[in-house]
């Protein structure tokens, strides 16, 4: 059974101070692993998608990374605008349906 | 584009009674999903659609039915709504064959 893990469930951080958000996972042959966004009331917003190990992926202060058991959403020098709830999810090859296996999230508040 | 719209935002049911909740998307999408959102739980899968004309069922069936009135429209209906329902429940749209989703807004439920 596929599974994901999220750490820490929340984190408060000063505008300004870099942190990572990780994400643990077990999957019989990984297909794609994607981060999401989401903002209190409304829908988890698509991130990135990493396929393999050593890939890497950036879109303005956030950088996604993934090795072969977690990846890492590295935020640097956060602003108060970053504060969201970050989702990770998983696909596996042999699963029917294109079926997500999603974490429970890490909450994320930046303080100004 | 609007995306993947949903209907109603928020609605709140009497134990026993039914309801539909509606969804379309405009990205011209084969597959459709409908999940729900609870604390600690993570977004888990109810039904999926892959392409018009067929569905299947997700973890957690149960409880609910879902018809794809055609290639936009992907219906989630409660039969006989439990409290246990209580949710935030969340429509998305893919590509075929791709992992990522598009969600839309959700519509919180409450069943007393």
């Amino acid at each position: 059974e596929d599974q994901v893990t999220q750490s820490p469930e929340a984190l408060r951080l000063q505008e300004g101070e870099s942190s990572s958000l990780n994400c643990s996972y077990t999957v019989s042959g990984l297909r794609g692993l994607f981060w999401y966004r989401q903002d209190p009331g409304k829908g988890p917003e698509f991130l990135f998608t990493l396929y393999s190990a050593g890939e890497e992926k950036e879109k303005e202060r956030l950088k996604a990374t993934l090795t072969k058991k977690e990846s890492f959403l590295h935020i640097t020098a956060p602003k108060p605008e970053d504060s969201a709830t970050y989702l990770c999810a998983v696909q596996a090859w042999n699963n029917a349906g294109n079926m997500l296996t999603f974490g429970g999230g890490t909450r994320l508040m930046v303080k100004p | 584009n609007a995306g993947v719209t949903q209907t109603p935002k928020f609605q709140v049911l009497k134990t026993g009674q039914s309801m539909t909740l509606q969804c379309a998307q405009d990205m011209n999408h084969n597959s459709m999903y409908w999940y729900r959102q609870d604390p600690g739980m993570g977004l888990r899968l109810i039904y999926y659609s892959a392409s018009e004309g067929t569905t299947d069922k997700g973890e957690v069936p149960n409880g609910y039915n879902v018809s794809r009135l055609n290639k936009r429209e992907f219906s989630l209906r409660l039969e006989s709504a439990a409290p246990s329902q209580t949710s935030v429940y969340f429509c998305a749209s893919s590509e075929a064959g791709l992992g990522y989703r598009y969600f839309g807004p959700g519509t919180r439920l409450l069943v007393l």
